[in-house]
């Protein structure tokens, strides 16, 4: 079963609107976290945000804020004012606690967002 | 800091070759992974060494051994390339590696590898 699973293949949004990223997943582990990484066109990996298990309030960081729902095991990255910059593709991470092996990330296969002027 | 730098960047091989991608880091980190990106499968980790001396392999190590030098490098080789190699290779380190709050992966530039 696929541990992260993002669905949306592919997005689209207009310039200084918000967007929403689905992102669930699936694990038997009480501890756990969450990563989104964003991906541009040139092809590096940066690291946008982090939510732990038990953090019980949503994370943010800027303009990105991820929508926490532990219950539903879901994880969705929310980009507000989206700028042109913000076109990339997108991926969900998760790391698993002690039962896995350390500090391994799973990643689901990514969303490609596009911002229209 | 150059944080994680990868060489190469490109490589084209035959099958049969063998090669040696680099992966140094300058944060100190104690922690080094190896991924793989192919199209539509997002990034699936190869191997990784949770600290210097150690390495323990991935969920696809298959063809690939791995070597950390020292705390700064980590060097992935492919004894005897093969098509379903080809891939964009990352590698990334990570403060402390084991499971402790929002230990971080912070990400190489890639090295794009195709193999004929």
């Amino acid at each position: 079963a696929q541990k992260i699973t993002q669905t949306q293949p592919g997005m689209f949004v207009q310039e200084k609107e918000a967007v929403t990223l689905d992102c669930t997943y699936d694990t038997s582990d009480q501890s756990y976290g969450l990563f989104w990484y964003k991906q541009p066109s040139s092809g590096e990996m940066i690291f946008l945000i982090y939510q732990g298990s038990y953090d019980e309030q949503n994370a943010t960081e800027g303009r990105y804020s991820l929508n926490f729902q532990k219950a539903r095991k879901s994880a969705n990255l929310v980009i507000s004012a989206s700028q042109l910059g913000d076109s990339a593709m997108y991926f969900c991470a998760m790391r698993e606690g002690f039962t896995t092996s350390y500090g391994k990330l799973t990643f689901g296969q990514g969303t490609i967002l596009t911002v229209h002027p | 800091n150059a944080g994680v730098t990868q060489t190469p960047k490109f490589q084209v091989l035959k099958t049969g070759q063998s090669m040696t991608l680099q992966c140094a880091q300058d944060m100190n980190h104690n922690s080094m992974y190896w991924y793989r990106q192919d199209p539509g499968m997002g990034l699936r980790l190869i191997y990784y060494s949770a600290s210097e001396g150690t390495t323990d392999k991935g969920e696809v190590p298959n063809g690939y051994n791995v070597s950390r030098l020292n705390k700064r490098e980590f060097s992935l080789r492919l004894e005897s390339a093969a098509p379903s190699q080809t891939s964009v290779y990352f590698c990334a380190s990570s403060p402390r590696g084991e499971w402790v709050g929002t230990d971080t992966q912070y990400f190489g530039p890639g090295t794009r590898l195709t193999v004929l």
